[in-house]
């Protein structure tokens, strides 16, 4: 059955610190892994990858997936509270199904 | 415990005609949510329903959609006069109480208006 994992499911960190969030995936005919943010009701697209080791890129965000192990993880560096957020890993697949994560809250303190 | 079930699956549609997307929300769930994603995009939140009331539909157009969710039976969202921008994959979450995010998806239906 196919299946987005995310880890960890919560975390808190403080200011300045760098986190990793995970997602891993069981998918039948994989096509592309999506990250988005989610602050208030509407979720914000963060990234969009298809191909392994192609590093992704926005600010002090980055992503890279890998496709033989079957995950993906979203850095974060130099945290603030304003990345306060879930973060969430959908894998859209070729029939284009796609699988939600549960989400990854993070808590960013001052 | 099934989880949420949308249907169809599919849905294709002719210009002009209604869509009408179907969501049974979890086993004790009264909240549920609809999201749109178009090509290419992320989600879009569209409306907040409880049983028997709209919480939040700013997400929804002001013309053509509709959703409800009634005392008996799953949350529909209505398009009527489809066109082709309303291609899109439809998603439906719910919740025991209302939350921010909700962790429980469904399949989506994909509709595509030919």
């Amino acid at each position: 059955e196919d299946k987005v994992v995310q880890s960890p499911l919560s975390l808190v960190v403080h200011e300045g610190d760098t986190v990793t969030l995970n997602c891993s995936y069981e998918v039948t005919n994989f096509r592309s892994l999506l990250w988005y943010k989610q602050e208030k009701k509407a979720p914000t697209f963060l990234f969009m990858l298809t191909s392994s080791g192609i590093e992704k890129k926005s600010g002090r965000l980055s992503s890279i997936l890998d496709k033989k192990e079957l995950f993906s993880i979203l850095n974060i560096t130099a945290t603030q509270t304003g990345d306060s957020a879930i973060y969430l890993c959908a894998v859209e697949a070729e029939n284009n199904d796609m699988r939600f994560g549960a989400g990854t809250r993070l808590t960013v303190k001052p | 415990n099934a989880g949420v079930m949308q249907n169809p699956r599919h849905l294709v549609r002719r210009r002009g005609q209604e869509a009408r997307l179907r969501c049974s929300p979890m086993k004790g769930h009264s909240h549920v949510y609809w999201y749109r994603q178009l090509p290419e995009e992320g989600l879009k939140f569209m409306v907040y329903l409880q049983k028997e009331n709209i919480i939040d539909e700013s997400g929804m157009p002001k013309e053509r959609f509709s959703a409800e969710f009634p005392k008996e039976g799953p949350s529909i969202l209505r398009i009527q006069q489809v066109v082709r921008g309303d291609s899109a994959a439809y998603f439906c979450a719910s919740s025991q109480r209302q939350v921010l995010w909700p962790q429980h998806f469904g399949d989506g239906t994909r509709l595509s208006i030919l």
